[in-house]
């Protein structure tokens, strides 16, 4: 059974940064694109970038360049994404979702990390 | 970017009515859309990808189609379980951009 498992909510200060994590099971890791994903409350989804699991290569939405850096860790198939210089129009729940190869699609979804930006 | 326009942004239907939300793409994408449905306070589930193809699980009152850039999805005979936001996704190009979602509510 495919299951990604997201970190915990955050409460972060303005300008401060947090590393959010994706631990995957149940497929190749590396086999797979695993994209990122923001929904602000009440709002649109929104594509942040996706990262490859084999090498690690990475496509980004140009909005979210500087904001958030993807990296991944083979050995124990997770993803994480960094967030930096936080402000409160990052507060939202972000959302790792495993990509289909083919089709562009996002088939299975972590269960997503509110993170709030907050002094 | 590609914008996806959905409407409409909110829907009351009563118990087996039939529904259907639509999503205009601002440009050609082909095939490249994908349905999903979400519950409060839950993660987006896949429905329908390549705009007719059900996702594994879901029920055979989900139908996709499309006329030209105007991409529609039909529930034939709303059942409880169906209540929720619905949003459509362009997978033609990155980045992939989302519909505003539809609020799908019991009359």
């Amino acid at each position: 059974e495919v299951q990604l498992q997201q970190s915990g909510a955050e409460l972060v200060k303005p300008g401060a940064s947090v590393k959010l994590s994706c631990k995957t099971s149940g497929y190749t890791f590396s086999n797979y694109y695993m994209s990122w994903l923001k929904q602000m409350p009440g709002q649109n989804i929104e594509w942040i970038g996706n990262i490859y699991g084999g090498n690690g290569g990475t496509g980004y939405n140009q909005k979210f360049k500087g904001k958030a850096t993807l990296t991944v860790d083979k050995s124990s198939s997770t993803a994480y994404m960094d967030l930096s210089s936080l402000t409160s129009e990052d507060s939202a729940v972000y959302f790792c979702a495993r990509k289909n190869y083919g089709y562009n699609f996002f088939d299975y979804w972590g269960q997503g990390v509110m993170v709030t930006v907050s002094s | 970017d590609i914008q996806m326009t959905q409407s409409p942004a909110s829907l009351s239907a009563s118990l087996e009515e039939i529904v259907t939300i639509t999503c205009q793409a601002s440009q050609n994408i082909g095939n490249w859309l994908a349905w999903y449905q979400q519950k409060p306070g839950k993660s987006p589930q896949l429905l329908i990808y390549g705009t007719t193809s059900l996702a594994d699980g879901v029920p055979s009152r989900f139908s996709g189609s499309r006329s030209g850039t105007q991409y529609s999805l039909k529930i034939s005979r709303l059942q409880v379980e169906d209540i929720g936001i619905y949003y459509c996704q362009q997978a033609s190009s990155t980045p992939y951009t989302f519909g505003a979602g539809t609020k799908l509510e019991l009359k």
